[in-house]
């Protein structure tokens, strides 16, 4: 069965620290792998993706993650967090099918502290 | 309005009541999916429509019916409800597409859900 693993529900760290959410998932010939970001009270948001080519993505507010098929790994990483990134955060993976069938992880909540 | 819209926002309802909960999208995208998002739980796929038919019913309990009326619209109906299905309820569209035999993969995009209390 396919599945995504989140290695860690809350990570708390301080404001302009490095941070790294672990997301590993369960072996495929392709997957297409995705971190979507949760405010309060809001829906899930697009954070970066991997649908193919280089193995580091990157989106616009500072976050990257890198594709690792050894060892089935898409971790998010930022060099230095702000308080606004103060979210919920979902790993997610879409296996070869038509319809984009997504499986999430259980979530990794941060929280940046001043 | 943009993007993908969920009404109602909230919704408290009974276990004896009837009620639906909309979702709307603007994006033009061809597949609409239903997400259950419960604490301390991953989001579970309910159902997936593709082109207005249902491609995919992910063993959910029948007190749950979703409606496809057209690629803009995503209705889901429920009835006798248990207090086990308070929860947030999340829709989301995708544009997907197959060329050459590959089917491209598009992210998904997501309504802000609406928040379901059960009593």
């Amino acid at each position: 069965a396919q599945s995504v693993t989140q290695l860690d529900s809350q990570v708390p760290v301080f404001e302009e620290a490095p941070v790294e959410l672990r997301c590993n998932y369960s072996s495929s010939v392709s997957v297409y792998l995705f971190w979507y970001v949760q405010y309060p009270n809001q829906g899930l948001q697009l954070l970066l993706k991997y649908l193919s080519g280089s193995t580091l993505v990157e989106s616009i507010n500072g976050f990257e993650a890198e594709f690792n098929k050894s060892q089935t790994s898409f971790h998010l990483r930022k060099p230095s967090v702000h308080i606004s990134d103060t979210a919920e955060y979902f790993c997610a993976v879409s296996y070869s099918t038509s319809y984009g069938k997504l499986t999430f992880g259980q979530g990794t909540i941060l929280t940046v502290h001043p | 309005e943009t993007g993908v819209t969920q009404t109602p926002r909230h919704l408290v309802m009974g276990m004896t009541n009837k009620k639906s909960l909309k979702c709307e999208q603007h994006l033009g995208h061809n597949a609409m999916y239903w997400y259950k998002q419960s604490a301390k739980k991953p989001l579970e796929l309910m159902f997936v429509y593709s082109l207005e038919e249902r491609v995919e019913n992910n063993s959910v309990p029948s007190r749950f019916s979703p409606e496809c009326p057209n690629s803009s619209h995503l209705f889901l109906h429920l009835h006798t409800l248990q207090p086990e299905d308070s929860a947030l309820y999340l829709c989301a569209s995708r544009k997907w597409s197959v060329a050459g035999g590959t089917s491209y993969h598009n992210e998904q995009f997501f309504g802000p859900g609406t928040r379901l209390t059960v009593l």
